[in-house]
């Protein structure tokens, strides 16, 4: 198995502009996780879908954010407009027991917002 | 919120020494997992334990929980260089929000 695949691994952008984050599950999970990683707030939880259908968004930070899943093999995570502070790595993660069972993370993608 | 919370911070040992990390929540948990992260990668999963369980192991990893502490630990026996990485617990409450909630992390240095 490919495992949790996220695109790019990598996006410098400037402020203002929009980013848009991509992920692809771990075929037959049925669980989608958005996590963003700071040194200041460590791992938090954005967004997470079961089924293609968002179940707990409390963690967006703010309308500037996005997330969709409009099938089982591809999710999205936006940014629209960027801000520095949204700098940080997100990683994608997939699980088949639900949200509290065993998470496989994805690479992650490291954002820089000039 | 935060609710595990490991200790210590950071942690640098010598190769084949055995390394101990400490996880500590504050609220009655469904379980408790330990993940590890290397420079630069994603989060790998370790092991799992249930509020059930006192002690599981997995190859060089034992893991033990005591709940009426609220406690968890995290032993990796014969240490080796590729064991450097940061260590994270994160719990799984009973009640509130179903989610893991991830702890800031252990950075452990394996010194060849």
């Amino acid at each position: 198995d490919a495992g949790v695949i996220q695109s790019p691994r990598h996006e410098v952008t400037e402020m203002g502009q929009e980013v848009t984050l991509r992920c692809k599950p771990i075929s037959g999970h049925d669980y989608l996780f958005w996590y963003r990683q700071t040194m200041m707030r460590g791992l938090e939880l954005l967004i997470y879908f079961n089924n293609n259908v968002p179940i707990d968004d409390s963690g967006m930070p703010e309308d500037r954010f996005s997330a969709k899943m409009p099938n089982a093999s591809f999710s999205t995570l936006k940014i629209q407009p960027s801000e520095p502070r949204d700098s940080a790595v997100y990683f994608c993660a997939s699980s088949l027991g639900g949200p509290r069972e065993t998470q496989y993370f994805g690479p992650g993608t490291r954002l820089l917002v000039l | 919120s935060q609710q595990g919370e490991e200790d210590p911070q950071a942690l640098s040992i010598q190769e084949g020494e055995n390394a101990t990390m400490n996880c500590s929540y504050k609220t009655s948990i469904n379980n408790l997992q330990w993940y590890r992260q290397n420079s630069g990668r994603g989060l790998v999963h370790l092991i799992l334990i249930r509020s059930n369980e006192r002690e599981k192991h997995s190859g060089r990893l034992r893991v033990t929980l005591d709940t009426s502490k609220k406690s968890s630990s995290l032993l990796i026996t014969a240490s080796r260089a590729a064991d450097t990485a940061s260590y994270f617990c994160a719990t799984a409450e009973i009640q509130g929000a179903q989610k893991l909630v991830f702890g800031q992390g252990t950075r452990l240095t394996i010194n060849p």
